[in-house]
Protein backbone atom coordinates (compact mmCIF):
# COMPACT_ATOMS: atom_id res chain seq x y z
CA UNK A 1 0.00 0.00 0.00
CA UNK A 2 1.20 3.57 -0.58
CA UNK A 3 2.19 5.61 2.10
CA UNK A 4 1.03 8.43 1.17
CA UNK A 5 -2.66 9.98 0.22
CA UNK A 6 -3.07 12.77 -2.12
CA UNK A 7 -6.11 13.96 -4.20
CA UNK A 8 -7.06 12.30 -7.22
CA UNK A 9 -7.47 15.09 -9.23
CA UNK A 10 -7.01 19.13 -9.27
CA UNK A 11 -8.11 21.47 -11.69
CA UNK A 12 -6.69 25.16 -12.40
CA UNK A 13 -6.00 28.09 -15.39
CA UNK A 14 -3.12 29.12 -16.85
CA UNK A 15 -1.17 31.68 -14.33
CA UNK A 16 -2.42 30.73 -11.35
CA UNK A 17 -0.43 28.77 -9.12
CA UNK A 18 -1.22 25.54 -7.86
CA UNK A 19 -0.56 23.84 -4.38
CA UNK A 20 -1.19 19.89 -4.17
CA UNK A 21 -0.93 18.75 -0.76
CA UNK A 22 0.21 14.84 0.61
CA UNK A 23 -0.45 13.39 3.71
CA UNK A 24 1.97 11.09 4.90
CA UNK A 25 1.22 10.37 8.41
CA UNK A 26 3.10 7.56 9.36
CA UNK A 27 6.95 8.94 7.59
CA UNK A 28 9.92 7.51 9.19
CA UNK A 29 12.76 9.54 10.90
CA UNK A 30 15.18 8.61 7.49
CA UNK A 31 12.14 9.13 4.98
CA UNK A 32 12.53 12.12 2.25
CA UNK A 33 9.99 13.11 0.52
CA UNK A 34 9.83 13.09 -3.26
CA UNK A 35 7.42 14.38 -5.94
CA UNK A 36 7.42 13.05 -9.62
CA UNK A 37 5.53 14.05 -12.59
CA UNK A 38 4.25 12.19 -15.42
CA UNK A 39 3.06 13.33 -18.51
CA UNK A 40 0.71 11.11 -21.01
CA UNK A 41 2.76 8.38 -22.64
CA UNK A 42 5.77 9.07 -20.69
CA UNK A 43 7.73 8.06 -17.75
CA UNK A 44 7.45 9.74 -14.09
CA UNK A 45 9.81 12.21 -14.50
CA UNK A 46 11.79 13.56 -10.86
CA UNK A 47 10.47 17.18 -9.72
CA UNK A 48 11.64 17.84 -6.13
CA UNK A 49 12.75 16.27 -2.84
CA UNK A 50 12.74 17.55 0.50
CA UNK A 51 13.66 16.81 4.36
CA UNK A 52 12.12 19.41 6.22
CA UNK A 53 10.99 23.11 5.83
CA UNK A 54 11.53 24.63 2.47
CA UNK A 55 12.70 23.52 -0.74
CA UNK A 56 12.53 24.80 -4.12
CA UNK A 57 14.05 24.62 -7.36
CA UNK A 58 13.81 25.82 -11.03
CA UNK A 59 10.14 24.03 -11.08
CA UNK A 60 8.53 23.87 -8.01
CA UNK A 61 8.62 24.54 -4.25
CA UNK A 62 8.07 22.12 -1.36
CA UNK A 63 6.88 23.15 1.62
CA UNK A 64 7.56 20.38 4.65
CA UNK A 65 5.21 21.57 8.06
CA UNK A 66 7.84 20.44 11.58
CA UNK A 67 5.57 17.64 12.17
CA UNK A 68 6.45 16.55 8.36
CA UNK A 69 3.13 14.52 8.15
CA UNK A 70 2.42 16.34 5.12
CA UNK A 71 3.71 18.04 2.57
CA UNK A 72 2.57 20.45 -0.21
CA UNK A 73 4.09 20.86 -3.81
CA UNK A 74 3.37 24.19 -5.14
CA UNK A 75 3.58 25.42 -8.78
CA UNK A 76 3.97 28.94 -9.06
CA UNK A 77 2.09 30.19 -12.88
CA UNK A 78 1.08 27.02 -14.06
CA UNK A 79 0.55 26.34 -18.17
CA UNK A 80 -0.81 23.97 -20.18
CA UNK A 81 1.78 22.29 -20.40
CA UNK A 82 1.97 21.55 -16.48
CA UNK A 83 -1.15 19.08 -16.98
CA UNK A 84 0.23 15.78 -15.99
CA UNK A 85 -0.58 13.37 -13.08
CA UNK A 86 1.75 14.64 -9.83
CA UNK A 87 2.45 11.57 -7.47
CA UNK A 88 4.14 11.92 -3.73
CA UNK A 89 6.41 9.65 -2.23
CA UNK A 90 8.51 8.96 0.70
CA UNK A 91 11.22 6.41 1.08
CA UNK A 92 14.35 6.39 2.96
CA UNK A 93 16.34 6.67 -0.14
CA UNK A 94 19.58 4.04 -0.51
CA UNK A 95 20.04 1.77 -3.83
CA UNK A 96 17.45 -1.29 -2.20
CA UNK A 97 14.18 -1.27 -1.84
CA UNK A 98 10.91 -0.36 -3.63
CA UNK A 99 9.34 2.94 -4.30
CA UNK A 100 5.97 3.07 -3.89
CA UNK A 101 3.86 5.21 -5.83
CA UNK A 102 0.16 5.67 -4.88
CA UNK A 103 -2.21 6.62 -7.31
CA UNK A 104 -1.22 10.74 -7.80
CA UNK A 105 -2.87 13.32 -8.72
CA UNK A 106 -4.23 14.57 -12.03
CA UNK A 107 -3.94 18.14 -12.53
CA UNK A 108 -5.99 19.25 -15.21
CA UNK A 109 -4.95 23.43 -16.10
CA UNK A 110 -6.99 25.27 -18.30
CA UNK A 111 -6.98 28.26 -20.22
CA UNK B 1 21.46 11.93 -24.52
CA UNK B 2 18.92 9.40 -23.67
CA UNK B 3 19.50 8.25 -19.94
CA UNK B 4 17.02 5.41 -19.64
CA UNK B 5 16.64 3.98 -22.84
CA UNK B 6 14.07 1.14 -23.52
CA UNK B 7 13.14 -1.12 -26.57
CA UNK B 8 10.69 -1.46 -27.71
CA UNK B 9 8.46 1.50 -27.72
CA UNK B 10 5.31 -0.83 -28.59
CA UNK B 11 4.90 -4.43 -28.40
CA UNK B 12 1.76 -6.12 -29.79
CA UNK B 13 1.93 -10.27 -29.49
CA UNK B 14 -0.11 -13.58 -29.11
CA UNK B 15 -1.17 -14.97 -25.97
CA UNK B 16 1.10 -17.96 -25.37
CA UNK B 17 4.13 -16.19 -26.41
CA UNK B 18 7.52 -15.17 -24.62
CA UNK B 19 8.93 -11.77 -25.39
CA UNK B 20 11.61 -9.45 -24.19
CA UNK B 21 11.93 -5.63 -23.51
CA UNK B 22 15.61 -4.25 -23.16
CA UNK B 23 16.47 -1.67 -20.92
CA UNK B 24 19.56 0.58 -21.00
CA UNK B 25 20.81 3.54 -18.36
CA UNK B 26 24.17 5.73 -19.22
CA UNK B 27 23.84 7.26 -16.06
CA UNK B 28 26.39 4.94 -13.90
CA UNK B 29 23.59 3.98 -11.29
CA UNK B 30 24.09 1.23 -9.36
CA UNK B 31 20.56 -0.11 -9.14
CA UNK B 32 18.16 -0.35 -12.20
CA UNK B 33 14.34 -1.03 -11.65
CA UNK B 34 10.91 -2.64 -13.45
CA UNK B 35 7.25 -0.93 -13.02
CA UNK B 36 4.33 -2.12 -14.27
CA UNK B 37 1.77 0.74 -15.35
CA UNK B 38 -1.90 -0.81 -15.70
CA UNK B 39 -4.80 0.75 -17.63
CA UNK B 40 -5.75 2.56 -14.88
CA UNK B 41 -2.62 4.45 -14.08
CA UNK B 42 -1.54 2.81 -11.44
CA UNK B 43 2.83 2.29 -11.52
CA UNK B 44 3.63 -0.69 -9.46
CA UNK B 45 7.03 -1.83 -8.50
CA UNK B 46 8.09 -4.96 -10.15
CA UNK B 47 11.60 -5.24 -9.26
CA UNK B 48 14.78 -3.53 -8.11
CA UNK B 49 18.04 -5.12 -8.91
CA UNK B 50 22.13 -4.31 -8.09
CA UNK B 51 25.04 -6.13 -9.00
CA UNK B 52 24.47 -7.69 -5.35
CA UNK B 53 20.54 -8.58 -4.23
CA UNK B 54 17.48 -8.87 -6.40
CA UNK B 55 14.58 -7.93 -4.95
CA UNK B 56 11.04 -8.73 -6.59
CA UNK B 57 7.43 -7.93 -5.57
CA UNK B 58 6.10 -10.91 -4.04
CA UNK B 59 3.08 -10.10 -6.05
CA UNK B 60 4.39 -10.65 -9.59
CA UNK B 61 4.30 -13.99 -11.48
CA UNK B 62 7.06 -16.06 -12.21
CA UNK B 63 7.15 -15.56 -15.97
CA UNK B 64 8.39 -12.14 -15.11
CA UNK B 65 12.27 -12.56 -14.98
CA UNK B 66 15.34 -9.86 -14.96
CA UNK B 67 18.47 -10.20 -16.98
CA UNK B 68 20.88 -8.77 -16.32
CA UNK B 69 24.18 -8.73 -18.52
CA UNK B 70 26.05 -5.90 -16.85
CA UNK B 71 25.11 -3.01 -15.06
CA UNK B 72 23.88 -0.55 -17.86
CA UNK B 73 21.44 -3.19 -19.03
CA UNK B 74 18.34 -4.79 -17.18
CA UNK B 75 16.03 -6.54 -19.41
CA UNK B 76 12.44 -8.07 -18.53
CA UNK B 77 11.73 -11.21 -19.77
CA UNK B 78 7.93 -12.57 -20.25
CA UNK B 79 6.95 -16.18 -20.65
CA UNK B 80 3.61 -17.40 -21.69
CA UNK B 81 2.47 -13.89 -21.84
CA UNK B 82 -1.67 -13.37 -20.68
CA UNK B 83 -4.14 -10.80 -21.50
CA UNK B 84 -3.41 -9.27 -18.13
CA UNK B 85 0.16 -8.26 -19.16
CA UNK B 86 -1.07 -6.05 -20.78
CA UNK B 87 0.35 -2.67 -20.05
CA UNK B 88 3.07 -0.15 -20.37
CA UNK B 89 6.42 -1.22 -18.62
CA UNK B 90 8.59 1.35 -17.50
CA UNK B 91 12.34 1.09 -16.43
CA UNK B 92 14.39 3.11 -14.13
CA UNK B 93 17.34 3.69 -12.52
CA UNK B 94 19.01 5.34 -9.32
CA UNK B 95 18.53 5.48 -5.91
CA UNK B 96 15.07 4.33 -4.76
CA UNK B 97 14.20 8.06 -3.73
CA UNK B 98 15.91 9.50 -7.09
CA UNK B 99 14.93 7.41 -9.94
CA UNK B 100 15.03 8.22 -13.84
CA UNK B 101 12.86 6.43 -15.66
CA UNK B 102 12.67 5.27 -19.42
CA UNK B 103 9.72 6.23 -22.03
CA UNK B 104 7.96 3.43 -21.19
CA UNK B 105 6.87 0.29 -23.60
CA UNK B 106 3.51 -0.07 -24.20
CA UNK B 107 2.74 -3.79 -24.39
CA UNK B 108 -0.64 -5.42 -25.59
CA UNK B 109 -1.35 -9.36 -25.93
CA UNK B 110 -4.16 -10.18 -28.17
Amino acid sequence: LAKTTQPISMDSYEGQEVNITCSHNNIATNDYITWYQQFPSQGPRFIIQGYKTKVTNEVASLFIPADRKSSTLSLPRVSLSDTAVYYCLVDRGGSQGNLIFGKGTKLSVKP
Amino acid sequence: DTAVSQTPKYLVTQMGNDKSIKCEQNLGHDTMYWYKQDSKKFLKIMFSYNNKELIINETVPNRFSPKSPDKAHLNLHINSLELGDSAVYFCASGRTDTQYFGPGTRLTVL
